[in-house]
């Protein structure tokens, strides 16, 4: 394992369930990141926290709701998502959020597939 | 628009062979550019970071090149291995303060090594 670890690593949801992503880093960093990873496209930035702190959130739709309760965990909470929400959501931490010489230590994803 | 665009998109070679991967990129300021490695299932995972200043840089039998005037960057693999087998991500950060998560990832480039 990196470091980094993700929870549950596959998941199948209906549209109208209500479920959670979990994210714990071991690594003593400051910051945590949720990203979502589709086919052929670049990773696409969701939600930033420094800190515990969300800094930034990249107009990403109100079906997904971040919750970080300190800095080593971080949770999405999933509820009415539509089928093109399918896709690896990948959480990753760095030792801080602004300086763009850290490296992000990734999790293994959590695959989510809405039927 | 920074982009990262990065060829090709996959690439299959014979095992022992040596390969070369491309990334052209628009970021600017620029600050730092790294490979990432991402096996199939698992997250990304830091092979190089280079800076303005550096034009290579070495890990095993990975050797990533810069040129920030032109603003490409590629990743050579000598005498390839099974394992090698994966997507190869090429990651731009801004050289601005707190760009840190402003960072701009292309799609990557599938790699399969087969006997």
């Amino acid at each position: 394992e990196t470091g980094v670890t993700q929870t549950p690593r596959h998941l199948v949801m209906g549209m109208t369930n209500k479920k959670s992503l979990k994210c714990e880093q071991h690594l003593g960093h400051n910051a945590m990141y949720w990203y979502k990873q589709s086919a052929k496209k670049p990773l696409e930035l969701m939600f930033v926290y420094s800190l515990e702190e969300r800094v930034e959130n990249n107009s990403v739709p109100s079906r997904f709701s971040p919750e970080c309760p300190n800095s080593s965990h971080l949770f999405l909470h999933l509820h009415t998502l539509q089928p093109e929400d399918s896709a690896l959501y990948l959480c990753a931490s760095s030792q801080e959020a602004t300086s763009g010489a850290n490296v992000l230590t990734f999790g293994a994803g959590s695959r989510l597939t809405v039927l | 628009k920074n982009q990262v665009e990065q060829s090709p998109q996959s690439l299959i070679i014979l095992e022992g062979k040596n390969c070369t991967l491309q990334c052209n990129y628009t970021v600017s300021p620029f600050s730092n550019l790294r490979w990432y490695k991402q096996d199939t299932g698992r997250g990304p995972v830091s092979l190089t970071i280079m800076t303005f200043s550096e034009n290579t840089k070495s890990n095993g039998r990975y050797t990533a090149t810069l040129d920030a005037d032109t603003k490409q960057s590629s990743l050579h693999i000598t005498a390839s291995q099974l394992s090698d087998s994966a997507s190869y991500i090429c990651v731009v950060s801004p050289g601005f303060t707190g760009g840190g998560n402003k960072l701009t990832f292309g799609t990557g480039t599938q790699l399969k090594v087969e006997l």
